[in-house]
């Protein structure tokens, strides 16, 4: 799907239990993005990784962690620190000496 | 670090007139200029962007237009059919040419009607 896969497309969470959301991509993009969005604001960066074994957090890290063990795939932890994780999250790539970014279908979670 | 603010939240225009969605950003390093389109439930689509070194850029009905002295730029898009609707997006990077870490604007609501 356009070259970056989310999964699962919907997730549900109780409160209290951590879950991971997976972000694969066979583009051989150097850089990963995760966003969240949330209805009526725009895309806020999570945490992004510019190469393999190395990331950075973003504007609104706090309550989530990330891995790149490998250069396709860069997974997100939603812990239980994450107060109010329902959104819509996005993954993304970028290809050294390209444009945009390239975005993956997007995983919706819900806590209930 | 980088702020984008994007008006207006919502526009409603007639079939065939024009649409503008307009931008500011905060910081003077910023060099690329891109905008995406969503619709309801999907991934943003790339539809244009433009570099700090070019002050405009079209491609078909779409046009992107950029003032790095005020730091704005605006999207505009000529002839609006209703598959235009969706929600917009504009972004901005300090871009690299390794890495580029996008700060995006709220969005707006584009709603074309006939």
């Amino acid at each position: 799907d356009g070259g970056i896969t989310q999964s699962p497309k919907y997730l549900f969470r109780k409160e209290g239990q951590n879950v991971t959301l997976s972000c694969e991509q066979n583009l051989n993009h150097d850089a990963m993005y995760w966003y969240r969005q949330d209805p009526g604001q725009g895309l806020r960066l999570i945490y992004y990784s510019q190469i393999v074994n190395d990331f950075q957090k973003g504007d609104i890290a706090e309550g989530y962690s990330v891995s790149r063990e490998k250069k396709e795939s860069f997974p997100l932890t939603v812990t239980s620190a994450q107060k109010n994780p329902t959104a819509f999250y996005l993954c993304a790539s970028f290809r050294q000496g390209g444009s945009g970014y390239t975005f993956g279908s997007g995983t919706r979670l819900t806590v209930v | 670090g980088e702020n984008v603010e994007q008006h207006p939240s919502t526009l409603s225009v007639q079939e065939g007139d024009s649409a503008v969605i307009k931008c500011t950003y905060s910081d003077s390093a910023s060099n690329y200029f891109p905008w995406y389109k969503q619709e309801l439930g999907k991934r943003p689509q790339l539809i244009i962007d433009i570099r700090s070194n070019v002050g405009e850029k079209k491609d078909q009905r779409i046009a992107v237009t950029l003032n790095k002295t005020a730091k704005h730029f605006s999207l505009h898009i000529t002839e609006t059919q209703p598959e235009d609707s969706a929600v917009y997006f504009c972004a901005a990077s300090f871009h690299t040419g390794t890495a580029s870490k996008l700060t995006f604007g709220t969005g707006t609501r584009l709603q074309v009607t006939l």
